[in-house]
């Protein structure tokens, strides 16, 4: 597969662990927050979002929080699976008409 | 079919060499995106286009060069290739159409260049 892993931070859990992943961003005026998942060899796919004015959203399996006071997003993954192993991505948009800021990603590790 | 196409998926190249990736979209979305992705740099925005007659510049658009030929096609071009554009590009395609909430994207499977 493609080599996006190299030189990111790593998580390794155990299946069935809960894992989470954090992200700080960097532009207090961003009013969106998206994860994305970047599998071996696949271009990123979208996960979730969440607006600012929220500070909490879930999804299947999936939980986004977010701390405006300390520019801080976190995903959580419950029941973390094999096929969870991936890159994590989370971007900020100041709003659906700008273009998005990446951060620099999270490779998750899971073991059976 | 794949929602965003990217063609070549892997090509290898001369320094010098004019390349072109191509990006196909059949979301019916009028925005498009050329993202450049390095280990460990996560993804930066060359160009983005949000419609036909528009194009802008990213945050790392030297060298580069985009043509927006259609709604459905955005093709990146390097006119005079070098090593260190070697990497992984997608397309990426969004919809402003109605939009509420987050600009979200849907990228193509990537193109992996390698310029010797």
């Amino acid at each position: 597969g493609e080599s996006v892993g190299l030189h990111l931070p790593t998580l390794s859990v155990q299946e069935g662990d809960n894992s989470i992943i954090n992200c700080a961003y960097s532009n207090s005026a961003s009013d969106y927050f998206i994860w994305y998942k970047q599998e071996s060899g696949k271009g990123p796919q979208f996960i979730i979002d969440i607006r600012s004015n929220m500070d909490k959203r879930q999804g299947q399996r999936v939980t986004v929080l977010l701390n405006k006071t300390v520019k801080h997003l976190s995903l959580q993954i419950a029941a973390t699976q094999p096929g969870d192993s991936a890159v994590y991505f989370c971007a900020e948009n100041i709003s659906g008409y700008s273009t998005l800021t990446f951060g620099k990603g999270t490779m998750l590790l899971v073991s059976p | 079919d794949a929602d965003v196409t990217q063609t070549p998926r892997n090509r290898i190249t001369k320094t010098g060499k004019r390349i072109m990736l191509e990006c196909s979209q059949t979301k019916g979305h009028d925005r498009m995106y050329w993202y450049r992705q390095d280990p460990g740099l996560g993804l930066q925005l060359i160009y983005y286009s949000f419609d036909v007659k528009d194009i802008n510049k990213g945050e790392i658009s030297d060298g580069y060069s985009v043509s927006r030929q259609a709604q459905a096609k955005f093709s990146l071009s390097l006119e005079s290739a070098i090593p260190n554009q070697t990497a992984l590009y997608f397309c990426a395609t969004s919809d402003s159409q109605g939009i509420t909430g987050a600009n979200v994207l849907t990228f193509g499977a990537g193109s992996r260049l390698t310029v010797l």
